[in-house]
């Protein structure tokens, strides 16, 4: 497997405009999660899914943030309209159910927002 | 306030053990965690402990865990440049299947 793939790397959009953060999870993995990275907060969680469906979402920020789980091979993070302060690394990870298995990131998108 | 608290640099030089230390809040953890972020990369796992443990050992890493004190750390022996990074400590517990996450402390080794 080629580990959770995230698109695109870097994205740079003027404020206002719509942004699309996409991931594919390890195959098999019925966990999936958004984080945030930013100098000032460091990592957190925005969402998190089980089996496409989410358990928690209290980290999104605001109605901005929107995430979906079509189904078991694809999610996507949506900003709109996007703010210079939502630029960050935003990384997603998938795992298994068992709590003492690894959750597997993927490289991350670096959004700048300007 | 954080739930997961490290101090924010280590610098060390070649050879000589490192020593990475985290606290925690959060009394229901399950498992603590080790990860390791390299500069423009994502998140790997190093180790993990299961809270019931107090100590775990693999190759040049120990990780100790103070349950009484909500302390973690994690030793790295004959630390290398390539150990050079930002290592985060994180926790889980039953229930709740995603990561809190330390602020991260960067390890700098010197040659």
């Amino acid at each position: 497997d080629a580990g959770v793939i995230q698109s695109p790397r870097h994205e740079v959009t003027e404020m206002g405009q719509e942004v699309t953060l996409r991931c594919k999870p390890i195959s098999g993995h019925d966990y999936l999660f958004w984080y945030r990275q930013t100098m000032m907060r460091g990592l957190e969680l925005l969402i998190y899914f089980n089996n496409n469906v989410p358990i928690d979402d209290s980290g999104m920020p605001e109605d901005r943030f929107s995430a979906k789980m079509p189904n078991a091979s694809f999610s996507n993070l949506k900003i709109q309209p996007s703010e210079p302060r939502d630029s960050a690394v935003y990384f997603c990870a998938s795992s298994l159910t068992r709590m003492n298995t690894e959750a597997f990131f993927g490289q991350g998108t670096r959004l700048t927002v300007v | 306030g954080e739930d997961v608290e490290q101090s924010l640099f280590l610098s060390v030089r070649e050879g000589d053990s490192s020593v990475i230390n985290c606290t925690y809040t959060d009394s229901s953890s399950t498992y603590l965690y080790w990860y390791k972020q390299e500069p423009g990369a994502g998140l790997q796992l190093l180790t993990y402990i299961f809270s019931n443990m107090d100590m775990k050992q693999d190759q040049r890493l120990t990780v100790l865990l103070n349950k009484k004190d909500k302390h973690l750390s994690l030793r790295i022996a004959d630390t290398q440049t390539g150990d050079s990074a930002i290592y985060f400590c994180a926790e889980s517990y039953t229930g709740r299947r995603a990561l809190t996450f330390g602020s991260g402390t960067r390890l700098q080794v010197q040659p």
